[in-house]
């Protein structure tokens, strides 16, 4: 069955380091987007892809970047980790004319 | 894309139908309106969606307003494994198919048994 994974489920880091979050989907989407969710925030969006080569930021993108050089994989990157950062990272994925979002499981992300 | 309003909580007893309100009453004719739930720490999952006219499936049915300023989210018989996050959000769809998902923050749904 088609599925969309995340990896690691959970990750601590320390401050300052790079830190990339892996997303990986077999659904053949199109579409596929990173967002966090804190509490008090609820889940907002942090970059998005509508396609190989195409990258866009969200509403909170400062700190973070995405590649996406194939239809499968839109690694997240923390380029150098901040405390602010601590959060719960969800992926999801997508085709244009969709039903819906398919989301990721989440990575649960600490950094010290 | 439209803003929506919910209450922050509800309680539904177990087997009970389960109604979910939202407003949207700016809503443009070209925005649809989407159900997602999350789950204790999981993912968000994509309940069900519609333009104006009602629509049911396997999990909810959804009943639209006919001036759409408003719909209710309608879980038949609701089970302790459908408390969750209920979010409603409206969403233009431009035909392109690109669209990015903002949600707010939703009902709390405790299903009590």
């Amino acid at each position: 069955d088609a599925e969309i994974t995340q990896s690691p489920r959970h990750k601590i880091t320390e401050t300052g380091r790079q830190v990339t979050l892996a997303c990986h989907q077999t659904w053949n989407h199109n579409n596929m987007f990173w967002y966090r969710q804190d509490l008090g925030h609820g889940l907002r969006l942090i970059h998005y892809s509508y396609g190989v080569h195409d990258t866009n930021k969200g509403e909170v993108s400062d700190g973070y970047s995405v590649s996406r050089s194939n239809t499968e994989d839109l690694p997240l990157t923390l380029e150098s980790a901040a405390s602010s950062q601590t959060s719960v990272y969800f992926c999801a994925s997508s085709e244009p004319d969709t039903y819906g979002y398919t989301f990721g499981s989440g990575t649960r992300l600490t950094v010290v | 894309d439209a803003k929506t309003t919910q209450p922050p909580s509800m309680d539904c007893a177990e087997g009970r139908a389960a109604n979910l309100p939202c407003n949207h009453s700016t809503i443009s004719g070209n925005e649809y309106v989407y159900w997602y739930r999350q789950i204790h720490s999981q993912g968000p999952q994509y309940i069900i969606h519609g333009l104006k006219n009602n629509e049911t499936n396997e999990m909810a049915s959804l009943i639209i307003t006919e001036d759409r300023k408003s719909s209710t989210l309608i879980l038949p018989h609701a089970t302790l494994r459908d408390t969750a996050v209920y979010y409603c959000i409206a969403l233009a769809y431009s035909g392109a198919g690109s669209y990015q998902l903002t949600f707010g923050k939703g009902t709390k749904l405790s299903v009590i048994p």
